[in-house]
């Protein structure tokens, strides 16, 4: 079946590196690619979306030259964080949406854990 | 293995009904639970977690840890909650950092 896979699962960097964190869909083509953050017992927060072969749309109070988002192909987004530092440190989701048959359908990956020392 | 399991793609019910989507989950572990709603066009959104034991827009959901399930439920139907809705797993925020996400039930209300 349709999954969305995120690599790496886990990230450690020192501060003021940059991180990729690469988002897949396997056996679809994901039209739009979102990304979220999740803090300690907090929900997601959408940071940004992205539809394939166009500028990612983002989200009040994100910053755009501080994660980077690409979504060069129907099955790849990447989201870099940029000169990291500690309060980055976060768990980053991807969710993936298609077409599956006729319907749109929306996968999540299972999420990157990114700690910046 | 970790898993969530919404068993139903899709679930049609008149207004006024009760509705119940479920889910169901497998972890070895102290489960944190989530319920996610989507609206057409809107962006995902927390409904409610088993923590907070709130109730949102008249929806409650119960931890049944002997059964391994975390309905959603709702006593009379509105036509404003058709959505997609998720129900998530968190699987510690430390060490083995996951979240696992249900396929999502699409729920329909019928006028």
């Amino acid at each position: 079946g349709a999954v969305v896979s995120q690599h790496p699962s886990r990230v450690i960097c020192k501060s003021g590196t940059s991180v990729k964190i690469e988002c897949r869909s396997l056996d679809f083509q994901a039209t739009t690619m979102f990304w979220y953050r999740q803090f300690p017992k907090q929900s997601l927060m959408l940071m940004a979306t992205s539809n394939e072969g166009s500028k990612a749309t983002y989200e009040q109070g994100v910053e755009k030259d501080k994660f980077l988002i690409n979504h060069a192909s129907l099955t790849l987004s990447t989201l870099t964080v940029t000169s990291a530092h500690p309060e980055d440190s976060s768990f980053y989701i991807c969710s993936a949406s298609g077409l599956l048959g006729l319907e749109e359908t929306q996968y999540f990956g299972p999420g990157t854990r990114l700690l910046v020392l | 293995a970790q898993r969530v399991t919404q068993p139903e793609k899709l679930l049609s019910v008149f207004k006024g009904a009760p509705v119940e989507l479920k889910c169901n989950y497998s972890y070895s572990g102290s489960p944190e639970l989530f319920w996610y709603v989507q609206y057409s066009r809107q962006r995902l959104q927390l409904l409610l977690r088993h923590i907070s034991r709130e109730s949102i827009k008249g929806f409650t959901a119960d931890l049944n840890k002997g059964e391994t399930s975390f309905h959603l439920k709702k006593p009379f139907a509105q036509e404003e909650d058709s959505a997609m809705y998720y129900c998530a797993l968190s699987v510690g925020m430390s060490r083995d950092d996951k979240i696992i996400f249900g396929k999502g039930t699409r729920l329909h209300i019928l006028p």
